[in-house]
């Protein structure tokens, strides 16, 4: 059974671009969240979906948006690009949006901004 | 709006020895709250989950503990090994709504010496 998955590992953009990330979620699991992590830091929620909506929005600008599809997996999109968005980029799944669940996290994308 | 405080940032201990890692928080009002353990540069790994009604939660060598009305969570970490050496992040669930949203503290560096 393969865990919660993301796409691609690495990545380096210039200040500026756009930049798609990409997440399955673990089989069974019909909710997707994104976290932001920078160096040194604890995670910050971005945002989560389910049923293909955004359900849930952390204090993120517009330029962060993303996306759910019929088969669960979703998407992380940042425009515009700042230096400050060099991050590590978690993708966690769940099935429903309950509490009780434990969350499980894929290993990230590491975004680097130059 | 809920904080999550992690004391010690890092900690280093010899092998063998038993270790206590603190988890604070300022808003009581919590669904549950998980331990992971991240490996640098890599996702999360869920430990435990401890839901607001329960007191403890125990997984071989580890014990969580919970104190809402104080806003306390620790981790035992028994006979440690360096195979334990790694950045352990707890994080709370909020009440209400229809998110699992985490909020997590910045996370505790754990050097286990051989």
């Amino acid at each position: 059974d393969a865990g919660v998955t993301q796409s691609p590992t690495h990545l380096i953009k210039t200040r500026g671009q756009q930049v798609t990330l990409r997440c399955s979620p673990k089989s069974g699991h019909d909710t997707v969240s994104w976290y932001q992590q920078a160096l040194g830091q604890g995670p910050q929620f971005i945002f989560q979906y389910y049923e293909e909506e955004e359900r849930q929005r952390g204090n993120f600008p517009d330029r962060f948006s993303g996306h759910q599809f019929p088969n669960y997996s979703s998407e992380l999109n940042v425009n515009a690009l700042l230096l400050g968005d060099s991050a590590l980029y978690l993708c966690a799944s769940s099935f429903r949006t309950s509490g009780r669940e434990t969350q499980y996290f894929g290993p990230g994308t590491r975004l680097l901004v130059l | 709006k809920q904080e999550v405080t992690q004391i010690p940032a890092a900690l280093s201990v010899p092998e063998g020895e038993n270790l206590v890692l603190n988890c604070s928080f300022t808003d009581s009002a919590i669904y549950n709250l998980q331990w992971f353990r991240q490996d640098p540069g890599k996702g999360l790994t869920s430990l435990l989950l401890i839901q607001s009604s329960q007191r403890e939660q125990t997984s071989g060598r580890l014990n969580a503990s919970l104190d809402k009305s104080s806003g306390r969570s620790t981790l035992y970490i028994a006979a440690s090994q360096p195979g334990d050496s790694a950045t352990y992040l707890c994080a709370v669930s909020l009440y209400g709504g229809a998110t699992n949203k985490l909020i997590f503290g910045t996370g505790t560096l754990l050097a286990v010496q051989p």
